[in-house]
């Protein structure tokens, strides 16, 4: 597609669910980055994939969250045991390559995560 | 470590007014420096970026000079409109990831 898909743009779940996060970066781009922001601050790194491999995955929080992103296109956040403090918007970025330090994001819309 | 430190907002102007948005920088190596906009509704965008020290990215009418002795890359409009108002997110990338400052805030009335 023409920019980074992220679905669903919303997604509303119960305390100790399970949720799973979809991103379609820009066709082409080898790299792939999770970030997650809440209310007020900056995007918090989360993730970054290479090609299929996680090259960083320093960010995530704990072992309830881990990423794939098997064919190196599409990649999923999936979520474990959610709790409350998970809310907050998870955003997807993809940018041509990750090597150089004068690349780009683009960035999805978001995917809206509210835990109950 | 790497972290970006930008002023809080919100900032409120007046249509045609001056702006500036400070932000300065902690960085180990030869970061690139960058502003990315959140309008209302949307995704974050790129606005402008710098990839080396004296060098000023421009973009809108918006300007930011990456100043290595000071490490800083303030963001600057002349003359704001109605259209400005969004989230600015200064950041900077190391290589192989990206740190965010928390956002300002602008809102122009007419």
């Amino acid at each position: 597609g023409a920019g980074v898909s992220q679905t669903p743009s919303n997604k509303v779940t119960e305390k100790g669910k399970y949720v799973e996060l979809r991103c379609d970066p820009i066709s082409g781009h080898t790299a792939l980055y999770w970030y997650r922001q809440s209310l007020g601050q900056g995007p918090e790194f989360l993730i970054y994939f290479q090609g299929t491999g996680a090259a960083d995955d320093s960010g995530l929080p704990n072992d309830r969250f881990f990423a794939v992103r098997p064919e190196g296109s599409v990649s999923t956040l999936k979520i474990q045991r959610t709790e409350r403090g998970d809310s907050a918007v998870y955003l997807c970025a993809s940018s041509l390559t990750a090597v150089s330090n004068t690349g780009e994001l683009f960035f999805g819309e978001g995917s809206r995560l509210t835990v109950l | 470590g790497n972290s970006v430190t930008q002023m809080e907002g919100p900032v409120t102007l007046s249509e045609e007014a001056f702006l500036t948005i400070n932000c300065t920088y902690t960085a180990t190596g030869y970061p690139s420096l960058f502003w990315y906009v959140q309008y209302p509704g949307e995704g974050l965008q790129l606005l402008l970026k710098a990839t080396k020290a004296d060098d000023k990215g421009s973009n809108k009418g918006f300007e930011a000079t990456y100043r290595k002795e000071t490490t800083s890359f303030h963001l600057e409009k002349g003359s704001v409109q109605v259209s400005d108002s969004a989230v600015y997110f200064c950041a900077l990338n190391t290589g192989n990831q990206f740190y965010f400052g928390t956002g300002t805030s602008l809102t122009v009335i007419p």
